[in-house]
């Protein structure tokens, strides 16, 4: 059993809101990442972490922030939310990386209106 | 560079019968391939992965794939379909040693019947 968590679970908010979609894991990973889910569409990596004090963009381009300040902890920052945002939000942590597992949290829905 | 391609964004199947669902990857290096299965309202959890040992990979709840280098496939396979497999299901490679990235499928979303 993977322990990983998100919260919120769901978020509905205005445009213009500053948001932090939380994520936490007790696993003692050094890896973590932030993935951008659309229905129908690919899981897109848009932000991973090799440890603390460690941040690096991925593939697909986002206006999120993160932030890397404890190894257990790996929160995501939107500074003005747009209805752009809309989408679901997958944190996930590994031990390593290549065939190493990526264990995923329950995901956090955001709806910006 | 990686890819997955999921044949079928869709796949019905009735309560007893086989459960096929493919998966092709491209990559520029040996890969690391995975399936995971998403059910509502929760995240991904593996299913099984194959790491370079052997072709015939097992995993929980009954399903099993199998790795052909020749097909660049990995399709994912279980004998019986129960109605606690409907869910989505995402193929994914990783770029080898040192990658930080899993490249995903658009996934198939598996309909049991009964």
């Amino acid at each position: 059993e993977a322990d990983i968590y998100q919260t919120p679970r769901y978020l509905v908010i205005g445009t213009g809101k500053k948001i932090t979609l939380e994520c936490s894991q007790t696993m003692g990973h050094d890896k973590m990442y932030w993935y951008q889910q659309d229905p129908g569409m690919e899981l897109h990596l848009i932000h991973y972490s090799y440890g603390v004090n460690s941040t690096e963009k991925g593939d697909l381009s986002s206006e999120s922030t993160v932030s890397r300040i404890r190894t257990e902890h790996f929160p995501l920052t939107l500074e003005s939310a747009r209805p752009s945002h809309t989408s679901q939000y997958l944190c996930a942590s590994s031990e390593g990386s290549g065939a190493d597992t990526q264990y995923f949290g329950p995901g956090t829905r955001l709806t910006v209106l | 560079a990686q890819s997955v391609t999921q044949l079928g964004s869709h796949v019905s199947v009735s309560e007893g019968a086989l459960v096929l669902l493919r998966c092709n990857y491209s990559s520029s290096v040996p890969p690391y391939l995975f399936w995971y299965v998403q059910y509502p309202n929760q995240g991904l959890q593996l299913l099984l992965k194959y790491t370079s040992a052997a072709t015939l990979v097992k995993g929980i709840n009954g399903f099993e794939a199998e790795f052909k280098k020749s097909e660049t496939s990995f399709h994912l396979t279980k004998p019986s379909a129960h109605m606690s497999d409907a869910a989505e299901y995402f193929c994914a490679v990783s770029g080898g040693t040192g990658a930080n990235n899993l490249f995903f499928g658009t996934g198939t979303r598996l309909t049991v019947i009964p």
